[in-house]
């Protein structure tokens, strides 16, 4: 699963500092806002996701936030590491279409040593 | 691991040719999702099924087909490739019941069509 070649806006931070993740959603309905990760040559990765009730969930060293007021969706990474290195994707589900994702266009994430 | 097996992990063939990408969802795992993921497309949602049965339907051409069999595996068959069809293809499992948006991911199948 080689993503190398996709054309995405690419971030790039320095290690050990803070990441945030952006994405703009257009779908009101949506129940959850999910965010994937995918390294180089493999699937996407479940990391976090939020329900459309909350404004904000943390895990262990992410943290989403969700503005529906302005349909934006953030994935904040705390001390990025370099093995947090990959494109990352938000999705947005609803619930009566299934387990059915809508998958943003991504963004990759670089981490420089 | 995500417990995803799609075979195979690698395809040349020409315009024209018909292929068949086969995907083992995760044990006990009732639903199976195709995704194709191209250069300037993302992911795009194909096909999904449920124990068996066409759940939900996405941009899928009319070229192309699906189906999940009794032990649950799933194939996508893709004929009369064009150039347009190199892409990986993705396979996701997901448990019956879940409510969140965890979907396992397969490491995909890479199609080249020359």
């Amino acid at each position: 699963g080689e993503s190398v070649g996709l054309h995405l806006p690419t971030l790039s931070v320095q290690e050990g500092d803070n990441s945030i993740i952006n994405c703009a959603y257009s779908n009101s309905a949506s129940d959850y806002f999910i965010w994937y990760k995918q390294e180089s040559g493999k699937g996407p990765q479940f990391i976090i996701d939020i329900r459309s009730n909350m404004d904000k969930r943390q895990g262990q060293r992410v943290t989403v936030l969700l503005n529906k007021t302005v349909k934006h969706l953030s994935l904040q990474i705390a001390a990025t590491q370099p093995g947090d290195s990959a494109v990352y994707f938000c999705a947005e589900k609803r619930v009566e279409a299934g387990n059915m994702l809508t998958f943003g266009g991504g963004t990759r994430l670089m981490v420089k040593p | 691991d995500s417990g995803v097996t799609q075979t195979p992990k690698h395809l040349i063939t020409a315009t024209g040719q018909r292929v068949t990408l086969r995907c083992s969802p995760r044990s006990g795992d009732l639903s199976v999702y195709w995704y194709q993921q191209s250069l300037d497309q993302g992911l795009q949602f194909l096909i999904q099924y449920y124990n068996g049965e066409e759940r939900a339907k996405g941009n899928i051409l009319e070229r192309f087909s699906a189906q999940q069999f009794p032990d649950l595996h799933s194939e996508l068959n893709l004929s009369s490739l064009e150039l347009g069809d190199s892409a990986l293809y993705f396979c996701a499992s997901s448990a019956r019941g879940l409510a969140t948006g965890e979907l396992f991911f397969g490491e995909g199948s890479r199609l080249t069509v020359l």
